[in-house]
């Protein structure tokens, strides 16, 4: 089926390991998200590439790189992790018409991450 | 600068009962709405959306949600709760860019 998918879907790391979280769609959408989750705080937009070659900070960037590698794919990268970013993550994309996401997001099912 | 405010963190309702989750928001354009649902441990799922057509929109599920300017208001509404249900409600708003403004999710609980 098309849509948003996420790899890994569970994640373990220490304090100060690196990983990258992968993000690929399929549906052609020229904007990809990535947010994370946790109790009570709803969604927090971390990073977002507005069309392909293009990436801008959201509301908690720090602590994370992204990578838009192509049109179909966007990466999340912890540097060096830290409990705090234990969370849930989810990329999302959307297509847009006349610069707005009329037809709102599809998101992907999430990484789960643990920082131990 | 956009924002949605979902009224009650978490709703408890009977089967059978009928489903009223608030949404309000704020925005200086006029706005493009959206209810996603997340059911435990999965992604967010679209229920409905608002792109200024009909102010009455029908989603998947039985749920609908109605628009009023004069209120500011995108509440969501089930006639009747059914268990398969619970699960956390978002209330969403796009504006005059290519991001969306989350409110903060509202638990649904349905009692047997």
């Amino acid at each position: 089926n098309a849509g948003v998918t996420q790899t890994p879907k569970f994640q373990v790391l220490k304090t100060g390991q690196s990983m990258t979280l992968q993000c690929a769609q399929d549906m052609n959408h020229n904007s990809m998200y990535w947010y994370r989750q946790d109790p009570g705080m709803g969604l927090r937009l971390i990073y977002y590439s507005a069309s392909e070659g293009t990436t801008d900070k959201g509301e908690v960037p720090n602590g994370y790189n992204v990578s838009r590698l192509n049109k179909r794919e966007f990466s999340l990268r912890l540097e060096s992790a830290a409990p705090s970013q234990t969370s849930v993550y989810f990329c999302a994309s959307s297509e847009l018409i006349s610069g707005r996401a009329n037809y709102g997001y599809t998101f992907g099912s999430g990484t789960r991450l643990t920082v131990v | 600068a956009q924002s949605v405010t979902q009224l009650g963190s978490h709703v408890s309702v009977s089967e059978g009962a009928l489903v009223l989750l608030r949404c309000n928001y704020s925005s200086s354009v006029p706005p493009y709405l959206f209810w996603y649902v997340q059911y435990p441990n999965q992604g967010l799922q679209l229920l409905l959306k608002y792109t200024s057509a009909a102010t009455l929109v029908k989603g998947i599920n039985g749920f609908e949600a109605e628009f009023k300017k004069s209120e500011t208001s995108f509440h969501l509404t089930k006639p009747s709760a059914h268990m398969s249900d619970a699960a956390e409600y978002f209330c969403v708003s796009g504006g005059s860019n290519y991001k969306l403004t989350f409110g903060k999710g509202t638990l649904l609980t349905v009692n047997p």
